[in-house]
């Protein structure tokens, strides 16, 4: 059974960091075209992927975000981590992390239920 | 980046009806098109990959065609559990992973 887990701070400082892990189960990062990726969607508004992290460590950004942006893995605690630096109150979001299977389906089909971020002072 | 643009942004439709979305991508995307199917509060769910392979467990009400740069997602017989807002998103060119702007289908 693939399950993924998003946690970290509810509310953080416009400046601060933004550290969130997702935690999974059910597959292994490790496998040929397993990939993670996180998306975020602000309130009523619609999703935004913004990083990816392969199998192989390959990693890709949002185009706009990127320098913002880092993500990595630790394949022995089935985690992925993403860090957004320089947060402001237009990152206020749902925070998503799902699964994709590039050598596949390529779509997201499994999903974290979201983890909702708040920036402000 | 690859822009994909759905239509319509909302539509209002009854139990029963059929129902079709459109998402149009800024340059050829072959057919590695998906639909997704959120509801408030919820992560989104996977509806069609590969822009027509229903994924396991999704009804068969559910269907998907197109390919290069014109896709629809066609619910036919609307069920009230249907009322959800729905996104497409690409998958041959990236980054980044783009998604359309969301259709929400509303009970009229």
């Amino acid at each position: 059974q693939v399950t993924l887990r998003e946690s970290g701070p509810a509310l953080v400082k416009p400046t601060q960091t933004l550290t969130l892990t997702c935690t999974f189960s059910g597959f292994s990062l490790s496998a040929s075209g397993m990939c993670v990726s996180w998306i975020r969607q602000p309130p009523g508004k619609a999703l935004e992927w913004l990083a990816r992290i392969d199998w192989d460590d390959d990693k890709y950004y949002s185009t706009s975000l990127k320098t913002r942006l880092t993500i990595s893995k630790d394949t022995s605690k089935n985690q992925v981590v993403l860090t957004m630096t320089n947060m402001d109150t237009v990152d206020t979001a749902t925070y998503y992390c799902a699964r994709i299977l590039w050598f596949g389906v390529r779509a997201f089909d499994y999903w974290g239920q979201g983890t909702l971020v708040t920036v402000s002072s | 980046d690859i822009q994909m643009t759905q239509s319509p942004s909302s539509v209002s439709a009854s139990v029963g009806d059929r129902v079709t979305i459109t998402c149009r991508a800024s340059q050829d995307i072959s057919s590695w098109l998906a639909w997704y199917q959120q509801k408030p509060g919820k992560a989104p769910k996977l509806l069609i990959y590969a822009a027509s392979s229903l994924q396991f467990g999704v009804p068969s009400r559910f269907s998907g065609s197109g390919s290069g740069t014109h896709f629809t997602l066609t619910i036919t017989s609307l069920q009230p559990e249907d009322f959800a807002t729905y996104y497409c998103q690409q998958a041959n060119s990236f980054p980044p992973l783009t998604f359309g702007g969301g259709t929400k289908v509303e009970i009229k």
